[in-house]
């Protein structure tokens, strides 16, 4: 039971390049989510995913876009590369929305420059 | 605007020495309260949720605490392995999924 898994763990990309990040998970979760963590500000929402088939804008959307693949991945696209973009980026999980814990991957450290 | 504020942003302690970390939260209306322990290069694993002000829950040396305003994180006895940061998390009633993250307390415990 690996919980939630993200690919690549490190990557570096040059203004205007384009990647998609990777999340999977194997906890049967029904809602899915992508957070960016900077430094003193705390992780912010980007988007989630209540349930398999939909998808909704978080708190910092521009510059991303997601897709729910199946019940178990959620990919987070960035069409063009900004050096604003450069943070660690987390995906999660959880049962269903609500009070239930939402349970993160191990990051992705992205530098864009 | 709902706002989550921790304090302070650092801890250092010596091992043994007991402390406690806060967390001041403005929303409206809280659905649960989550505490997320984060080690360096890893992602934040959760620890407890609180739903209603007075509840108390614990693990181990830790055990968290929720007033209508505040919340804290008491560590008792602290030990070097429980160097991490403390992240606090809120929960409005009239968001089913967004959660409003605190910018963490780096606790160093040393032996």
């Amino acid at each position: 039971n690996a919980g939630v898994t993200q690919t690549p763990k490190f990557q570096v990309l040059k203004t205007g390049q384009s990647m998609t990040l990777q999340c999977a998970q194997d906890m049967n979760h029904n809602s899915m989510y992508w957070y960016r963590q900077d430094p003193g500000m705390g992780l912010r929402l980007i988007y989630y995913s209540a349930s398999e088939g939909t998808t909704d804008k978080g708190e910092v959307p521009n510059g991303y876009n997601v897709s729910r693949l199946n019940k178990r991945e959620f990919s987070l696209r960035l069409e063009s590369a900004a050096p604003s973009q450069t943070s660690v980026y987390f995906c999660a999980s959880s049962d269903l929305a609500g009070v239930y814990e939402q349970y993160f991957g191990p990051g992705t450290r992205l530098t864009v420059t | 605007e709902d706002q989550v504020t921790q304090s302070p942003e650092a801890l250092r302690l010596q091992e043994g020495e007991s402390s406690s970390l806060n967390c001041s939260y403005t929303v409206s209306g809280l659905r649960g309260l989550f505490w997320y322990r984060q080690d360096p290069g890893k992602g934040p694993e959760f620890l407890f949720t609180l739903y209603s002000a007075g509840e108390e829950k614990e693990k181990e040396r830790l055990k968290a605490t929720l007033t209508k305003k505040e919340s804290f994180l008491h560590i008792t006895a602290p030990k070097p392995e429980d160097s991490a940061t403390y992240l606090c998390a809120v929960q409005a009633m009239d968001s089913s999924y967004k959660l409003i993250f605190g910018s963490g307390t780096r606790l160093l415990v040393r032996p």
